[in-house]
């Protein structure tokens, strides 16, 4: 079985800082990596996903995230945050299983980014 | 294009009562996913349709849940009779194979 961990509830940044949101999971088998980001009043929207090749994941908005097979992370950052990116978001992994890319989506518990003046 | 619509985007009931929630994926995609998230928990899986098929309901809680896809488009989701621990946010998915994207949720709150 799969399960992903985000440590941090929640984050508080200083607008045009750095940030990076901590994602952690656990898996017997490979797996495809996902950060989804929910605005307020918003169904979930996909920043990016890492499936295979380059560990360097660019996504939308100007986030990246790094697949560490060795430490099983797969951390989100962003080199300078802007207020429009105060959301939460989710790190989620589906197994390669059968169906592949159609399972099932294992989500950690989210990080609010909260983005300050 | 629209996306994936979800009805009604709140809803508040009294324990044993019943709800459905409605889910209308992005047309033509065939794949239709459930989930749902407990105030502070991770968002949890409940099943996945493809087509008017249940292909995976391995998450669904007990048998108060009812999911149904009428004829491979629009979803239901029914709970009867409802509990003070079902309440949470419902949402649907869905994916043409690949990317799942997702409603705005449905907040069930049982009181």
């Amino acid at each position: 079985a799969q399960s992903v961990t985000q440590l941090d509830s929640q984050v508080p940044v200083f607008e045009e800082a750095p940030v990076e949101l901590r994602c952690n999971y656990s898996s017997s088998v490979s797996v495809y990596l996902f950060w989804y980001v929910q605005y307020p009043n918003q169904g979930l929207q996909l920043l990016l996903k890492y499936l295979s090749g380059s560990t360097l994941v660019k996504g939308i908005n100007g986030f990246e995230a790094e697949f560490n097979k060795s430490q099983t992370s797969f951390h989100l950052r962003k080199p300078s945050v802007h207020i429009s990116d105060t959301a939460e978001y989710f790190c989620a992994v589906s197994d390669l299983r059968y169906g592949g890319a159609t399972n099932k989506l294992i989500f950690g518990t989210g990080t609010l980014l909260a983005v300050q003046p | 294009e629209a996306g994936v619509t979800q009805f009604p985007s709140h809803s508040v009931i009294e324990k044993g009562q019943t709800v459905t929630l409605r889910c209308d994926p992005i047309s033509g995609h065939d794949n239709l996913y459930w989930y749902r998230r407990v105030m502070g928990k991770e968002i949890k899986f409940l099943l996945h349709f493809v087509k008017e098929s249940k292909q995976d309901e391995s998450g669904m809680p007990n048998n108060r849940f009812l999911a149904e896809r009428t004829g491979g488009t629009y979803s239901t989701l029914k709970v009867q009779p409802a509990e003070l621990e079902d309440s949470g946010v419902y949402f649907c998915a869905s994916s043409p194979g690949g990317q799942q994207f997702f409603g705005p949720g449905t907040r069930l709150t049982v009181l």
